[in-house]
């Protein structure tokens, strides 16, 4: 099946300070998502971006699909950005099943 | 964005018991999945779960031990059988959209198995 890493695998900033992380995945894909799993567990869906670039508000992704690879960028990090990040991807031609890298743990000091 | 409920939201049991888990849409939904996430770690899936058949199982997850309802297109149910201390975890059901290709997740059902 199709491999994705993510990194690093931990994360440690002051508040105001700016990240990136990073998701490689192995083969085409005809998906890609980011996710925001909160301290209390609730995952929420941060950008559906198999191609190109969006942002919303302090955060933005671009994924370049022939290079397989996608970032997340965090601005001016607040301490409500702490918890853990995961990428999943679907491959192309492959079922709609999404496959989930290990996560990047990200804790925002105050 | 489709709105997901589970219940129970939290359960302590004891060992060779069983639980059965809720999953609530409010919209109609094609593709509806289970996952296990253990402490510290990513989230596997156990199954999709399809309407009106047989879910369809990953490898290393079997119907005797995670039997999975689906009658409709807006729920959906996992019971964990013959629990032990090793299935202790998140269980999280979730759904995707197919235009586009966006996933949500339920809050999430925290087993503790004694």
């Amino acid at each position: 099946g199709i491999q994705v890493e993510q990194s690093p695998p931990d994360l440690i900033l002051q508040e105001g300070a700016n990240s990136t992380l990073r998701c490689n995945f192995s083969d085409s894909v005809n998906n890609l998502q980011w996710f925001h799993q909160n301290p209390w567990g609730q995952l929420i869906n941060l950008f559906y971006i198999p191609s190109g670039t969006k942002q919303n508000g302090r955060l933005s992704a671009t994924t370049v699909a022939t290079e397989r690879y996608s970032l997340l960028y965090i601005s001016s990090s607040q301490t409500t950005d702490s918890g853990v990040y995961f990428c999943a991807v679907e491959r192309s031609g492959g079922s709609y099943i999404p496959t989930f890298g290990r996560g990047t743990s990200l804790i925002v000091h105050p | 964005s489709a709105v997901i409920s589970q219940k129970p939201s939290r359960d302590i049991c004891q060992r060779g018991t069983s639980l059965t888990i809720q999953c609530q849409v409010d919209s109609q939904v094609t593709m509806m999945f289970w996952y296990r996430q253990q402490p510290g770690q990513s989230l596997t899936l156990i199954a999709t779960a399809n309407q009106g058949s047989e879910a369809t199982y990953e490898s290393g997850f079997v119907i005797d031990k995670f039997p999975i309802s689906r009658p409709n297109l807006t729920f959906s149910t996992l019971t964990v059988s013959n629990m032990s201390p090793e299935d202790s975890s998140i269980y999280l059901c979730s759904v995707e959209d197919l235009s586009p290709l966006e996933q949500y997740f339920g809050p999430g059902t925290r087993l503790t198995v004694l």
